[in-house]
């Protein structure tokens, strides 16, 4: 089946506006993540959600930042008031869930988020 | 808190040898660790996967060890290709037992035809 697929792929936008970034796990998958990554830099974990569990928002930078997934499926992750220091690439990923080899992750391509 | 550590200058090496990349940790003895393999403008591909109690994991030309002693991995491509060059990106699982995997910030690769 199709892997991890994120949309859109780049995304320019004006500090202080909205945006919106979709991710579509592969079927199947009960967990999803979305990590941060500027150029150059390692993946920052964002949130994660797992099943029908609450998510976990530990790596949110920001009351700006929240995500949700509906339906166990598709996740939106929603940056409010963007800032400059938002440009990055946002990637998300998918695991059949949790322990041992269940929690190998499937990413997408990312989003390339710049904020002028 | 648990730290994940990669050299951060990049390796570069000519066609033919062995690289070995680096992966040392601190503050936590975690379950598994697993390798990816990073192109730019891409998202992390998975490699390999080595638990606790295992040593040594080989798929193909790739071998990791994971020495829970020294909390060391080491990864290794042997008859290294220029295809091979990319930024490789150990994982861990985080130590609040959520599976969530920690990533060090990886290491670029390079190889010399």
């Amino acid at each position: 089946g199709a892997g991890v697929s994120q949309s859109p792929s780049n995304k320019v936008t004006e500090k202080g506006k909205d945006v919106e970034l979709r991710c579509d796990p592969i079927s199947g998958h009960t967990a999803l993540y979305w990590y941060r990554q500027s150029l150059g830099q390692g993946l920052e974990f964002l949130i994660y959600f797992q099943g029908n569990s609450a998510p976990d928002k530990s790596g949110l930078p920001s009351d700006r930042f929240s995500a949700e997934r509906t339906g166990g499926s598709v996740s939106t992750l929603t940056i409010q008031r963007t800032q400059q220091e938002d440009s990055a690439v946002y990637l998300c990923a998918s695991s059949l869930g949790r322990g041992g080899g269940k929690n190998i992750q499937y990413f997408g391509a990312g989003t390339r988020l710049s904020v002028l | 808190s648990q730290k994940i550590e990669q050299n951060s200058e990049a390796l570069n090496i000519q066609e033919g040898k062995t690289a070995t990349l680096t992966c040392n940790y601190t503050n936590y003895s975690p379950a598994y660790l697993q390798w990816y393999r990073q192109d730019p403008g891409r998202g992390p591909v998975f490699l390999l996967l080595i638990r606790e109690n295992e040593k040594e994991k080989r798929k193909e030309r790739l071998k990791v060890t994971f020495d829970t002693t020294l909390k060391q991995s080491l990864f290794h491509i042997t008859a290294s290709q220029p295809a091979d060059s990319a930024t490789y990106l150990c994982a861990l699982d985080g130590e609040d037992s959520s599976y969530k995997l920690i990533f060090g910030s990886g290491t670029r690769l390079l190889v010399r035809p």
